[in-house]
Order: structure tokens, then C-alpha cells, then sequence
């Protein structure tokens, strides 16, 4: 069955240090992948997403995301952290081809200790 | 241009009565969105529509909820007759073409609280 994994329910990091959030995913094509945000009391706001190409991908605020077809992974990244990060972070799946409803991961909330 | 708008931003219901969420989408979007996301989970789809049309509702509880997009104002997802158990955060999202190629744009989502 098609899933996205987050296996990180919570992950607590020290302000300036790096950040990387995992998300993998079984699908059987490549699928088109997103990472949003969402701070408490609010929706949820696109941070990147991967398409094709580049597997390498840029985002705002400062965060970047890899795609890896070996692993089946869509990792997100910050080389380093702010407290206005602290939120929790959805990774999202939606199998490429035509209309295909998007699938959320259970998300990672992020702590940022000064 | 102002973004996707959902209203009221909290219900309380008590259980038996009819929740009523209003999704107003992006302007020259026309494709809409419903999500629910419990206490500690992630988002789960309910149900897709275009302008007076349902496309995906496989997401949708059997009995109780439905959802409509009129050709003129916002989108309803409508729950009747509410249980403890629809206590959740219910967000909209909108874009301007099918999901996948166009990112959804999400709204402040309405938190329902049934006592």
C-alpha cells in the first residue's frame, strides 16, 4: 500500500545547530513531494516541493530538501536553526500522473532550545 | 490577493446539532479541498470539488458529513447530527488545477470542539 513515513514524532535541537527531518515513502513511480509547515493554531504553509529534476531542492526560510530514489527518501534540511522554527513539519506525497489526492505523513514537532 | 479563508475559525457544537464549515478559496482557484487532522495525527483527506462538482469523496465518512462547492460562494463541508469524535481541526485547501502538479494552499483551518 502507498504510505509516507515521518519517524520522528518529535525532535528537539539547539538554536544555530543543523536540522534534518526524514520522510520516506512507498509508491511505486516517483511521486511529486512537498514539505509544508504548520506553526500552532495555523494551516499549513508550503516550505518546497520536488517535481522532477534537480534532486536537490531549495525552499523558503532557509530549507532544503533531497531527493533520494535509492532510499525512497525526502529528507528536509536546515544548516541551521531559529527559534521561529519551531513548528511541526508535514511531509507530502501525491503519486505523479494526472489527479491523485495528496497523502500527509503524521509530522515532526520541532522544539528549539536556546 | 488574499488567501484561502475559513470561517468560523472555532465551533463548539454540542453533540446532535449540525456543524456548518465555509471554505473560501483563493481567488482564480477552482479546485477545493477538505482535510481533518485529529490531536497528534496528520492531515487526512475527505473530500475533493471543483465548482458544483464532487470529484474525489473517498475520504468522506459513509453517514453524517457531506460537502458541496456552488457555482457562486464558499465551499460547506456539513456535518450533522455531531459526535465526540468530530472534535478536530478541519482545514480547506485550494489551486488552480488538479493536485500534484499545483500545490494546495491551505487555509487557518476551523477547530470544532463537540461537548
Amino acid at each position: 500500500a502507498q504510505s509516507v513515513t515521518q519517524p520522528d514524532i518529535h525532535i528537539t535541537v539547539s538554536e544555530g545547530a543543523s536540522l534534518e527531518l526524514r520522510c520516506n515513502y512507498s509508491y511505486g513511480a516517483t511521486p511529486y513531494l512537498f514539505w509544508y509547515v504548520q506553526s500552532p493554531g495555523q494551516g499549513l504553509q508550503l516550505l518546497l516541493k520536488y517535481f522532477s529534476g534537480d534532486t536537490l531542492v531549495q525552499g523558503i526560510k532557509g530549507f532544503e530538501a533531497e531527493f533520494k530514489r535509492s532510499q525512497s527518501s525526502f529528507n528536509l534540511r536546515k544548516p541551521s536553526v531559529h527559534w521561529s522554527d519551531a513548528a511541526e513539519y508535514f511531509c507530502a506525497v501525491v503519486p505523479s500522473g494526472g489527479y491523485q489526492k495528496v497523502t500527509f505523513g503524521t509530522g515532526t514537532k520541532l522544539q528549539v532550545i536556546p | 490577493n488574499a488567501g484561502v479563508m475559513q470561517n468560523p475559525r472555532h465551533l463548539v457544537r454540542r453533540r446532535g446539532q449540525e456543524a456548518r464549515l465555509r471554505c473560501s478559496p483563493m481567488k482564480g482557484h477552482s479546485h477545493v479541498y477538505w482535510y481533518r487532522q485529529l490531536p497528534e495525527e496528520g492531515l487526512k483527506f475527505m473530500v475533493y470539488l471543483q465548482k458544483e462538482n464532487i470529484i474525489d469523496e473517498s475520504g468522506m465518512p459513509k453517514e453524517r458529513f457531506s460537502a458541496e462547492f456552488p457555482k457562486e460562494g464558499p465551499s460547506i463541508l456539513r456535518i450533522q447530527q455531531v459526535v465526540r469524535g468530530d472534535s478536530a481541526a478541519y482545514f480547506c485547501a485550494s489551486s488552480p488545477g488538479e493536485s500534484g502538479i499545483y500545490e494546495q494552499y491551505f487555509g487557518p483551518g476551523t477547530r470544532l470542539t463537540v461537548t
